[in-house]
This record gives structure tokens, C-alpha cells and sequence, in this order.
């Protein structure tokens, strides 16, 4: 157990739907991280956030947006799901953004 | 462009046997180098990490790693496989980007393990 928590850890919706993915991580790290998991992209990283403040960008759609709250959690939101949304999503936390990722189990989503 | 090559999708070996498992990584600076383990239905966990030092990284459950400059690899190893082994492996490397860092994952080897 890594100490990351992820809910839900399955999530079936339909097309054109909104969904929100939760993210706690380690009660030290400051750092949480997105990542996506699919059979043709493999995993790619989403976003990172720092203590509250977005620190940079990777291969996220402009229709995904993530945000990290005061307390640290985090939540990534992704709307008007299309079927290639379909992946498992992972988060991961760190320290500081140097140091080693914990990644949490996943939220896999399915969109029908 | 940063990225990570694992070249072999699939691995089958005989529990008992050795295992290795191969990386190779393109990176400009000295790279921060990781395997992560997962298994089905479950997230990634940590195997072990190369940040600088030592060139051979003692993880858990009984795998090393060794980090090798000159050919731009970071071969995972394991002695002796155990059934429970049977997993997909990742190896990644560290990037930094200004304020942020980010990993860059190979597309993984799935192992097998026959009894």
C-alpha cells in the first residue's frame, strides 16, 4: 500500500458525460500527478500540481481540467467523454517534485 | 526527445530461473531512472530507483538494477523468479521541466512465469 488513495476505483459512464476522479495523497507529499494508462498510448503524463498551484502540462485534452485543494487532495475532471477516454487513471504524489512518485490504484473508467 | 525503450513486450520464464528484464533510455543529462511493477488490477509499485551513486540499485522483493552510462540502459534482474513475479514492469526515467518533473514510462513487459 503506497498511501495514495484513488476513488472510485471503477467508473461506467456513457458518451458526452462529466466525471470526477478523486486523488488523496500522502499525508507528507506536497506533489500530486496525473497520469493516464491506455492499450495504444501506453502511460502519459496528464498534469502536476504543487501545493496548490498547477506546475505543468502534458498530453491532457482541453476538455480534462484537474485541481488541487487546500487540504492537498486532488480531483481531475473529465468532460464531454468520448469512447477513446476509456483508460485506467492513475495519480501519484511526492514530496517535492524530485523525488520518488507513489502512485495510488487507479480509477479505471469505461466510457459505453 | 526524452524517451524509454523496453524491447520486449513479453517475457516467459521457468519459476526458479533468472530474469532479466531491459531498458534503454535516451536522456541529455544524468537521468533519474526508475522500475515500477504492476500487477493485474492493481497500481504501480515502486521496485527500485537510480538516482546517482552506485551504478548497481538493490530494490525490493529481491530485484536489482544496474545503470549503465555507456549503453544508455537500465537492466532490471532478478536471480531466481518466483510465480508470484508474474506481472507487467515499467521502467521510466525522470524528467525535469522549470518547476515540475514528470515520468516517462516504456511501454512495458508483460512477464510470465511457468511453474
Amino acid at each position: 500500500d503506497s498511501g495514495v488513495t484513488q476513488t472510485p476505483k471503477h467508473l461506467i459512464t456513457a458518451t458526452g458525460q462529466r466525471v470526477t476522479l478523486r486523488c488523496s495523497p500522502r499525508s507528507e507529499d506536497l506533489s500530486v500527478y496525473w497520469y493516464q494508462q491506455s492499450l495504444d498510448q501506453g502511460l502519459q503524463f496528464l498534469i502536476h500540481y504543487y501545493n496548490g498551484e498547477e506546475r505543468a502540462k502534458g498530453n491532457i485534452l482541453e476538455r480534462f481540467s484537474a485541481q488541487q485543494f487546500p487540504d492537498l487532495h486532488s480531483e481531475l475532471n473529465l468532460s464531454s467523454l468520448e469512447l477513446g477516454d476509456s483508460a485506467l487513471y492513475f495519480c501519484a504524489s511526492s514530496v517535492t517534485p524530485q523525488e520518488t512518485q507513489y502512485f495510488g490504484p487507479g480509477t479505471r473508467l469505461l466510457v459505453l | 526527445a526524452q524517451s524509454v525503450t523496453q524491447p520486449d513486450i513479453h517475457i516467459t520464464v521457468s519459476e526458479g530461473a533468472s530474469l532479466e528484464l531491459r531498458c534503454n533510455y535516451s536522456y541529455g543529462a544524468t537521468p533519474y531512472l526508475f522500475w515500477y511493477v504492476q500487477s493485474p488490477g492493481q497500481g504501480l509499485q515502486l521496485l527500485l530507483k537510480y538516482f546517482s551513486g552506485d551504478t548497481l540499485v538493490q530494490g525490493i522483493k529481491g530485484f536489482e538494477a544496474e545503470f549503465k552510462r555507456s549503453q544508455s540502459s537500465f537492466n532490471l534482474r532478478k536471480p531466481s523468479v518466483h510465480w508470484s513475479d508474474a506481472a507487467e514492469y515499467f521502467c521510466a526515467v525522470g524528467r525535469s521541466m522549470d518547476s515540475s518533473y514528470k515520468l516517462i514510462f516504456g511501454s512495458g513487459t508483460r512477464l510470465l512465469v511457468r511453474p
